[in-house]
């Protein structure tokens, strides 16, 4: 069964650091770009951050890009997310999605999606 | 960055109905636009990609349309099980945007 795991959540105090995990299985997770998202109430879904496959492109939210780190380790199937200088406004539901694609254009045109989605970890930034 | 917006931001409906959910892009995104689904302590569910492809499983009263900057979602004869938070969702760069979310309820 294809399926992402997500792990790490907790609460922190305003300006500490967490680190998420995501545990992939099912599926040859070296092969897929992996993302970040997260839901607040307030704001809905936030695209965090993106890796490629390699690990060689990354992207991050103008909102989290500085305190946050992004990274995966293909041999352990596993994404990672460290969090720093955290606030109340990164209290959220943070789900780890794999991205996938599909081409129906020439030249190639790829439309990207995010098909498989862990059931998310909670984090919750408050004194 | 993109802006996507949907509308209604909510709505109700009865079981039976037909309910129509709009996003607009503020750019052109050709039909890089997916739409999830998401329900209380579920994980997000993928519906459509590429504006009009159903993902395998999803139910095909669920459809959506649209290219350019306006895109549809539509659940032909709505479900208690539809009962849920309904995203847009670019692909067309990055950062890749959501729309706010619609909630879909029954009446």
């Amino acid at each position: 069964e294809v399926q992402l795991v997500e792990s790490g959540g907790g609460l922190v105090k305003p300006g500490g650091s967490l680190r998420l995990s995501c545990a992939a299985s099912g599926f040859t997770f070296g092969s897929f770009t992996m993302n970040w998202v997260r839901q607040t109430p307030g704001k809905g879904l936030e695209w965090v951050s993106s890796i490629s496959r390699s690990g060689s492109s990354i992207h991050y939210a103008d909102s989290v890009k500085g305190r946050f780190t992004v990274s995966r380790d293909n041999g352990k199937n596993s994404l990672y997310l460290q969090m720093n200088s955290l606030s109340g406004e990164d209290t959220a539901i943070y789900y780890c999605a794999r991205e996938d694609y599909f081409s129906n254009c020439l030249p190639p045109c790829y439309h990207y999606y995010m098909d498989v989605w862990g059931k998310g970890t909670t984090v919750t930034v408050s004194s | 960055d993109i802006q996507m917006t949907q509308s209604p931001s909510s709505l109700s409906a009865f079981v039976g109905d037909r309910v129509t959910i709009t996003c607009r892009a503020s750019q052109s995104i050709n039909s890089y636009l997916n739409w999830y689904q998401v329900q209380p302590g579920k994980a997000p569910k993928l519906l459509v990609y590429g504006a009009s492809n159903l993902q395998s499983g999803v139910p095909s009263r669920f459809s959506g349309r649209g290219s350019g900057t306006d895109f549809t979602l539509t659940i032909n004869s709505l479900q208690p099980e539809d009962l849920a938070i309904y995203y847009c969702q670019q692909s067309h760069s990055v950062p890749r945007t959501f729309g706010q979310g619609t909630k879909v309820e029954m009446k």
